[in-house]
């Protein structure tokens, strides 16, 4: 059975640094890995996707990672600001299943101060 | 504007009732899914459908129905058989390619009084 776990919790930062939020996964059988965003009581906004056989992505200050084989991934705020806090979520899909479920990790909530 | 609409965006249930969340996209997208989010859990899948007219249980779906008879709209109904309902309910769908991202709509709560 996948799961996603995600390393801190929570961070509190000053605004104009630079960050990393950790995601990590127990099967390495996956389609893809997604980065979402959610802002209280709001939906999901995907940020970022990572294909199997991709490495990294980039959107502006923001930069994923994928290692597959360690199971891992990376989201890299550059120039953190106070718009940046929310919950940040990974989630993966599996491949060889009959549906393409998003398995969650509990999130990172981000705190960006001014 | 392309997207995925949830309605209400608040609901609240008295024991015994069932009530029923609204779920609609415009992104031609063949797989629809419901989740629910919990404080301190991931979202976890209720319900799941990848063709209209067919659907299949996810990881939670004791307590919930739902039905797809249009490629536009799924709908979930939470019954009184679900004996925990309040949560924060999101939709989701996708193209029936594995590779490709889902997308959210806005979330319906849920709050039994």
């Amino acid at each position: 059975k996948q799961e996603v776990t995600q390393i801190p919790a929570a961070l509190s930062v000053p605004e104009g640094e630079n960050l990393v939020l950790n995601c990590s996964f127990t099967d390495s059988a996956i389609y893809n890995l997604q980065w979402f965003r959610q802002d209280p009581g709001k939906g999901l906004t995907s940020l970022l996707l990572i294909q199997s056989s991709q490495r990294e992505q980039t959107s502006g200050r923001l930069n994923a990672s994928l290692d597959k084989s360690s199971g891992r991934s990376t989201l890299y705020i550059a120039a953190s600001q106070p718009g940046d806090s929310a919950t940040y979520l990974c989630a993966v899909v599996n491949s060889g299943g009959s549906n393409y479920k998003l398995t969650f990790g509990k999130g990172t909530l981000l705190t960006v101060n001014p | 504007d392309g997207g995925i609409t949830q309605s209400p965006k608040y609901l609240f249930r008295k024991e015994g009732q069932n009530v029923t969340l609204s779920c609609e996209q415009n992104l031609n997208h063949d797989a629809m899914y419901w989740y629910r989010q919990d404080p301190g859990q991931g979202l976890r899948l209720i319900y799941y459908s990848q063709i209209v007219n067919d659907f299949q249980k996810g990881d939670i779906a004791e307590g919930y129905s739902v039905s797809r008879e249009k490629k536009e709209s799924f709908p979930l109904t939470v019954t009184s058989a679900q004996k925990n309902p309040t949560a924060f309910y999101l939709c989701a769908s996708s193209t029936n390619q594995g590779s490709d991202e889902q997308f959210f709509g806005p979330g319906t709560r849920l709050t039994v009084l």
